[in-house]
Parts: structure tokens; C-alpha cells; sequence
């Protein structure tokens, strides 16, 4: 099983609110990445986590905030956001964060529309 | 840092016709390269990859070429069908980083 499960799958919010986005795999895998993507573009990379500790942050502003509770689940809090953040954001996890890139599994992804 | 061009941007092909998408990258110490399909509405889905120290790999009608000393690979997908049209990234990753680098995409349309 190479799931990676997102929600929710589309979500509406104004700059005011503040909103979070929910990540999980059960794959045991100890790497865990939310990546950015917009229309007819690739994904970039914006945080990731290896073995629940932040190793790399893609200089993202700080209204973007990522949470690792444990190797399961990630999320990313969203407060105060603009209209350019509207994008989909893709979650993935790979089996560990060693020098031996191991394979990356994504989510489905969130629509996220920010008025 | 790691620079990934990818074409052709769009491709069309009739179904039965051989697909073919070149991506050369810019850091020689990049050490893998997948390959991912992504559909409408949908996350990006490995479809193959190589490592550098393998020079092809092939998975039933899907092929991927590498050249390190060109920094190139190439995706192959033979005998096409409808159901293979989508969007295909392909990617690098620097040794010892857990980062990928995307290429810009290419749009396959298989016509019936």
C-alpha cells in the first residue's frame, strides 16, 4: 500500500481565517513533504520533515506553518493568507530522509481558493 | 543549485505511437531521477525511475534512458493509449538531499 490520504480536498477561506491542512501515511515512512503546486506548473517544495523534526524550509512566509505530531500525520496551519496562496497543495511522504533518496509517494492533493 | 529542463511542453501522438520527453539537469551530483504522471485533478504518481548508477530501466511499455555524462534521461512509453494522456514531470534529486527538482512538464494527448 503506497497511500498517502489528504484532507480535505477542496477548501474556500478568506484572508482572515485561519485553516488547516491534514496529511497521513501508514507506509512507516519517516520523511514527509507539502509541496505547492499552480496551475500548469510543477510542484515546489516548501517544508520538510524527517523523523518529525523540520529539516528543510523553502524560505516559506511565515503565515504557512507545518506541524509533525508523530511519523503518521502532518499538517500545515494557514492563517492570514492571500489570493496568490490558491493552489493545490500536495502532501508526500518517502520511506526516510537518508542520503539515499528513497521514493517519494504523493497525496491527492487540497484545493485550496483563498478570496 | 539543481536546474531541470524538460521537453517537448506539449506532445501529441496518435494511439499505438511511440512518446518520447528529454529532460537534462544542471548538477552532476544528482543521483536520482523519477519520473511521475500526473492526471487532472489528481496528485503526481510514480511511474518509473533510475538511479545513476543504472543507465536504463525499462517496465513494460515505459522506458527511461540516462546519460550522465550528457546529464539527460528520457521517458519511453510505447504502444500509447488514451488512458496515458496526462501530464509527465520528470525530477532530480542532489546526492544527499531529500529534495526533488521538477522539470516544467509536458502534456502527452493520445488520440483514439
Amino acid at each position: 500500500d503506497t497511500e498517502v490520504t489528504q484532507t480535505p480536498k477542496h477548501l474556500v477561506m478568506g484572508m482572515t481565517n485561519k485553516k488547516s491542512l491534514k496529511c497521513e501515511q501508514h507506509m512507516g515512512h519517516r520523511a514527509m513533504y507539502w509541496y505547492k503546486q499552480k496551475a500548469k506548473k510543477p510542484p515546489e517544495l516548501m517544508f520538510v520533515y524527517s523523523y518529525e523534526k523540520l529539516s528543510i524550509n523553502e524560505s516559506v512566509p511565515s503565515r504557512f506553518s507545518p506541524e509533525c505530531p508523530n511519523s503518521s500525520l502532518l499538517n500545515l496551519h494557514l492563517h492570514a493568507l492571500q489570493p496568490e496562496d490558491s493552489a493545490l497543495y500536495l502532501c508526500a511522504s518517502s520511506r526516510s530522509g537518508t542520503s539515499l533518496t528513497d521514493t517519494q509517494y504523493f497525496g491527492p492533493g487540497t484545493r485550496l481558493t483563498v478570496l | 543549485g539543481e536546474n531541470v529542463e524538460q521537453h517537448p511542453s506539449t506532445l501529441s501522438v496518435q494511439e499505438g505511437d511511440s512518446a518520447v520527453i528529454k529532460c537534462t539537469y544542471s548538477d552532476s551530483a544528482s543521483n536520482y531521477f523519477p519520473w511521475y504522471k500526473q492526471e487532472l485533478g489528481k496528485g503526481p504518481q510514480l511511474i518509473i525511475d533510475i538511479r545513476s548508477n543504472v543507465g536504463e530501466k525499462k517496465d513494460q511499455r515505459i522506458a527511461v534512458t540516462l546519460n550522465k555524462t550528457a546529464k539527460h534521461f528520457s521517458l519511453h512509453i510505447t504502444e500509447t493509449q488514451p488512458e496515458d494522456s496526462a501530464v509527465y514531470f520528470c525530477a532530480a534529486s542532489p546526492y544527499g538531499t531529500d529534495k526533488l527538482i521538477f522539470g516544467t512538464g509536458t502534456r502527452l494527448q493520445v488520440f483514439p
